[in-house]
């Protein structure tokens, strides 16, 4: 079965900072990847997502994520973090699950705490 | 606009009691998804349908219930089997065969006392 860790609970940086939120993934085949962000009692906004090519994708917000393969990884980038990025954001993995169909696996979670 | 209404926002509810969270989408989907979220836990698939008078269970089902008598909606009832009820419930849906790309809705916040 598909599984997603994010090990890192909780993040603190300084606004103007850069910003790396790590995701290692588990899954037998090509994953489809994402990253969700959501602000407190928010649904999940998409920021970005890799399905096949160019590893490196770009999302909305200024967010990137780089998809490794090797290590099993898809960490997410930001150069210089604003006050407004403050919110918890969750990796998955869309994995096949029969009868035609996908699902997604989530990981726990990051929590980003940004200091003025 | 086109997307997912959950209501209410907030939903409280005495013990024992049954709930029923409501779920409704204008994005022309097949398939909807319900997640339950609790702090620290992510979100877990609750049920799913992927097409109408179908669903399965998910990883979490016990205590829950559904139905799916129209494309755009996918009612979620809590009932009073479920032992831990409180907590933050958000609804998807996707294209048919493509449930690696989920839209969500907003949420409701169910307090059980």
């Amino acid at each position: 079965a598909q599984s997603v860790t994010q090990p890192d609970i909780h993040i603190t940086v300084s606004e103007g900072a850069s910003l790396e939120l790590r995701c290692n993934y588990s899954y037998g085949a090509t994953p489809y990847l994402f990253w969700y962000v959501q602000s407190p009692g928010q649904g999940l906004q998409l920021l970005l997502k890799y399905f096949s090519g160019d590893t490196l994708v770009q999302g909305i917000k200024g967010f990137e994520a780089e998809f490794k393969r090797s290590q099993s990884s898809f960490n997410l980038r930001k150069p210089s973090v604003h006050w407004s990025d403050a919110a918890e954001y969750f990796c998955a993995v869309g994995a096949y699950s029969g009868a035609g169909s996908y699902q997604l696996t989530f990981g726990k979670g990051t929590k980003l705490s940004v200091i003025p | 606009d086109g997307g997912i209404t959950q209501s209410p926002k907030y939903l409280f509810r005495k013990e024992g009691q049954n709930v029923t969270l409501s779920c409704e989408q204008n994005l022309n989907h097949d398939a909807m998804y319900w997640y339950r979220q609790d702090p620290g836990q992510g979100l877990r698939l609750i049920y799913y349908s992927q097409i109408v008078n179908d669903f399965q269970k998910g990883d979490i089902a016990e205590g829950y219930s559904v139905s799916r008598e129209k494309k755009e909606s996918f009612p979620l009832t809590v009932t009073s089997a479920q032992k831990n009820p409180t907590a933050f419930y958000l609804c998807a849906s996707s294209i048919a065969g493509q449930g690696y790309e989920q839209y969500f809705g907003p949420g409701t916040r169910l307090t059980v006392t």
